[in-house]
């Protein structure tokens, strides 16, 4: 298995607050993803990194942004949650073709 | 709009069996397919892939399809097997430069019968 992490693995937080899920990586790949996975919808791509502070937008972008500032890590910020990002999250690599996924971050925004 | 369709929710096959997953696409400037397996609780794990310079790639029990003039891939599973119920999800990408950006269906739940 790819070496992927997430944290939290389960978060609660309220509307209105800020939220930081972070996505780490031991396989020393270059891409870095975002996505969340809603019924009916699969999984949608957030935003996407390809290198150390280049990152741009994917499907899905309004009310997250995101920072890559070393080779391994990759922050998703919810600055101000609502119900509609209660979600759960996924973080992947890749350095070709294929991407491999995190464990996921389920967030309840109440 | 739906780029990536699974129509099936869900599927339900016999064990020892062939299972065939269906999903379709819109997109003709897709060049390159994926098929993920998931578990509950788990994230999606590869499973197998295909370029559409191909129109079938095996692997073991996994054998993928692609039908470019119908945009339509298929992924069948045989002999089916109970490891095999989770849900899987096609995905989809454009030729790009560098970050590979996937569509993906909306799944469809396998559930293998003993």
């Amino acid at each position: 298995d790819a070496g992927i992490t997430q944290s939290p693995r389960h978060k609660v937080t309220e509307t209105g607050t800020p939220v930081t899920l972070r996505c780490h990586q031991t396989e020393n790949h270059r891409y870095m993803y975002w996505y969340r996975q809603d019924p009916g919808h699969g999984l949608r791509l957030i935003h996407y990194s390809y290198g150390v502070k280049d990152t741009d937008k994917g499907e899905v972008s309004d009310g997250y942004s995101v920072s890559r500032s070393k080779t391994e890590d990759f922050l998703l910020t919810l600055e101000s949650a609502t119900s509609s990002q209660t979600s759960v999250y996924f973080c992947a690599i890749s350095d070709v073709y294929e991407q491999y996924f995190g464990p996921g971050t389920r967030l309840t925004v109440t | 709009d739906q780029q990536v369709k699974q129509n099936s929710p869900s599927l339900s096959v016999q064990e020892g069996r062939i299972s065939i997953l269906n999903c379709d696409y819109t997109n003709s400037m897709f060049d390159y397919f994926l098929w993920y397996k998931k578990y509950p609780a788990e994230g999606p794990t590869f499973l197998i892939s295909i370029s559409s310079i191909k129109d079938k790639n095996e692997d073991g029990r996994f054998t993928v399809f692609l039908n470019k003039s119908a945009k339509h891939l298929s992924l069948h599973i045989v002999p089916s097997q109970p490891g095999d119920s989770a849900v899987y999800f096609c995905a989809a990408s454009a030729p790009g430069q560098g970050a590979q950006k996937l569509v993906f269906g909306q799944g469809t739940r396998l559930t293998i019968n003993p």
